[in-house]
């Protein structure tokens, strides 16, 4: 079953715009992860935050988390023609916090 | 540095024909994982294995076996495909705790 679903499904910005995307899930987590997938090609690893944590920063990224909505947004400030891809949330369960359960992705667009 | 690397990259099979992915990491990893990923779907986990010769099971099983013999290696084997198994796989590996890392894919279609 899916733990997470990102909302957006899909976005569609100009570049140098800011692209925010968020995740909600269903039961407690460990971690939240973030992955890129640039199509054609596997999914790279964005950011992590733990269930411990608030906000995390990694260059232009963003990620918040509140685990008392049981949600997490991930904002790319001045986006650029190359941010194009889906991005997806993944979420590290309570106990076996290496077993991910992925939402079914924001599919971003940034027009040059 | 290859990272993880999938073999093959595509592959077309008739139901009822039976075949083996590979995935090869040179990251010294303990865990690996083989996902399928749908249209829609986002990714689910077939199977896992936290350290060579151990092997479990993950959302989406049925219909897949996998094998860890060595370390650096995880195999995932179709008995007998079926056109429901048309997808793409990924294999993915970590340490405990770390961020997976991803290989790009096998493009699977069964007719």
């Amino acid at each position: 079953s899916q733990q997470g679903e990102e909302d957006p499904q899909a976005l569609s910005i100009q570049e140098g715009e800011n692209a925010t995307m968020n995740c909600s899930y269903k039961t407690s987590i460990n971690n939240l992860q973030w992955y890129r997938q640039n199509s054609g090609r596997g999914l790279v690893h964005l950011i992590l935050i733990r269930s411990n944590e608030r906000e995390k920063h990694s260059g232009r990224l963003r990620v918040t988390l509140d685990t008392s909505k049981k949600s997490s947004s991930l904002l790319i400030t001045a986006s650029r023609a190359a941010d194009t891809a889906s991005y997806f949330c993944a979420t590290g369960g309570v106990g076996s916090n290496y077993k991910l359960t992925f939402g079914k992705g924001t599919l971003l667009t940034v027009n040059p | 540095n290859a990272g993880v690397t999938q073999t093959p990259k595509f592959r077309v099979l008739k139901t009822g024909q039976s075949m083996t992915l590979l995935c090869a990491q040179d990251m010294n990893h303990e865990y690996m994982y083989w996902y399928r990923q749908d249209p829609g779907m986002g990714l689910r986990l077939i199977h896992y294995s936290v350290g060579e010769g151990t092997t479990a099971k993950g959302e989406v099983p049925d219909g897949y076996n996998v094998s860890r013999l060595k370390k650096q290696n995880f195999l995932l084997g179709l008995e007998s495909a079926a056109p429901s198994q048309t997808s793409v796989y990924f294999c993915a590996s970590s340490y405990q705790n770390q961020p997976q890392h991803f290989g790009d894919g096998t493009r699977l279609s069964i007719l």
